[in-house]
């Protein structure tokens, strides 16, 4: 089965700044996708990136973007300019690519990110 | 649209009572998934339905019975609760036959169970 760690239960940023945030996984999987979502305290999760297992090129989306290690089962998010708005929980899931249809996100405990002004 | 509706925001039952709650979506997914969120925590799948047909059901009690009507609508029936399962309920969506098949989610039914 595969699992999700986040390491981190929280982080904090200043405003403006650049923060990273850290995800490993395990799987016997070779092909695969992995998510960031972001969960603010209005409490909707949405999809902030993603990335293809079997796509050297690491992802990016504006201000967010990712450092894809599969041989290390490594899965971060970088966050440049920090701001007010990103202050929220993020989760970083897996899902396999293998298996086709309705699959289930295996997530990560999560980690809370604080933006201070 | 691109968005995953959930009715109602807040509802609150006792251990008697029976409830439903409401998710619909107008994407054109195949694909929908009931979650259960606790305080701080990710959230835990329990039902996927897809083409309408229940797929996964992650051993959930029964006094939780879900239900697919129609390819944009699922239900949550609710039956004989416990304290222990006021959470925030997720509803998700997805296309199965999509590239990443990524799933969008609401903004969740916020349940406590007196």
């Amino acid at each position: 089965a595969q699992t999700v760690t986040q390491s981190q239960p929280e982080m904090s940023v200043q405003e403006a700044e650049t923060v990273t945030l850290s995800c490993t996984y395990d799987t016997s999987e070779s092909d695969y996708y992995l998510f960031w979502y972001k969960q603010p305290p209005s409490r909707q999760m949405i999809l902030v990136i993603r990335q293809e297992a079997y796509k050297q090129q690491n992802a990016t989306e504006n201000r967010f973007s990712v450092n894809f290690q599969k041989a290390a089962k490594s899965f971060s998010l970088k966050i440049s300019d920090s701001q007010l708005g990103d202050a929220a929980m993020y989760f970083c899931a897996y899902r396999s690519r293998s298996i086709q249809g309705a699959q289930k996100l295996v997530f990560g405990q999560g980690t809370r990110l604080t933006i201070n002004p | 649209d691109t968005e995953v509706t959930q009715t109602p925001k807040h509802l609150v039952m006792g251990m008697t009572n029976k409830k439903s709650l409401k998710c619909e979506q107008h994407m054109g997914h195949r694909a929908m998934y009931w979650y259960k969120q606790k305080a701080k925590k990710p959230p835990e799948l329990m039902f996927v339905y897809s083409y309408e047909k229940l797929s996964i059901n992650e051993s959930v009690p029964s006094r939780f019975s879900p239900e697919c009507p129609n390819s944009s609508l699922l239900n949550l029936h609710l039956h004989a609760l416990q304290p222990e399962d006021s959470a925030l309920y997720l509803c998700a969506s997805s296309h199965p036959g999509g590239r990443y098949n990524e799933q969008f989610f609401g903004p969740g039914t916020r349940l406590t169970v007196l």
